[in-house]
């Protein structure tokens, strides 16, 4: 079975551009995190999915972040414009959404330089 | 203010002996614990969880002890080996259906041969 799936790996951008990343998230699961983690520190939540719907985005920086999950399928994380302290690795996760204590599988990241 | 705090940045353990890996947390609502292990340009691998109605719960060469009074958890890999040298995380969650996890900041084990 196919994991999270996320692109591009890498991504170097100059300040003020804008830049997206994709998930797919693992079959089946209705569930979908974007995380952020900077260098030394552990993954912290920015926007949660159910289905469609973005159930918590309070971590979400919503001046210059976005995010979507149109189809409840994949979804899309956007900056727009990227800043210097942008630069973080973005990681997605998924699990299933069927009950409680249930375990998040990540993707491998997509790991974001801005210049 | 860390919920979740690993106070070990890194750890040196010979292969064969005992790793032991510690985890704080300072919420009493969280009750559903997991240990992610990163290798470099790859995301967190689940590797083991433990709910807070256990002290313990073991997976092969991996077991996680809950301490609930102390809020205290810990991962012990025994044998250690060269491949299980990696970043190790610690998570917690509230006992609800998608719930949001809270890191810790991870520490490095190093496994020499």
């Amino acid at each position: 079975e196919a994991g999270v799936v996320q692109s591009p790996r890498y991504k170097i951008i100059e300040k003020k551009q804008p830049v997206a990343f994709w998930c797919n998230p693992i079959s089946g699961h209705n569930t979908l995190y974007w995380y952020l983690q900077n260098l030394g520190q552990g993954p912290e939540l920015l926007i949660r999915y159910e289905n469609e719907e973005a159930v918590d985005d309070s971590q979400l920086p919503k001046d210059r972040f976005s995010a979507e999950r149109l189809k409840g399928v994949d979804s899309t994380l956007k900056i727009q414009p990227a800043e210097l302290g942008d630069s973080a690795v973005y990681l997605c996760a998924s699990s299933l959404g069927a009950g409680d204590q249930e375990t998040q599988y990540f993707g491998p990241g997509t790991r974001l330089l801005v210049l | 203010d860390q919920q979740v705090k690993q106070n070990s940045p890194s750890l040196s353990v010979q292969e064969g002996r005992i790793s032991i890996l510690n985890c704080d947390y300072t919420n009493s609502m969280f009750d559903y614990f997991l240990w992610y292990k990163k290798y470099p340009a790859e995301g967190p691998t689940f590797l083991i969880s433990i709910s807070s109605i256990k002290d313990k719960n073991e997976d092969g060469r991996f077991t996680v002890f809950l301490n609930k009074s102390a809020k205290h958890l810990s991962l012990h890999i025994v044998p250690s080996q060269p491949g299980d040298s990696a970043v190790y995380f610690c998570a917690a969650t509230i006992n609800q259906a998608g719930t949001a996890l809270i890191f810790g900041k991870g520490t490095t084990l190093s496994v020499s041969s």
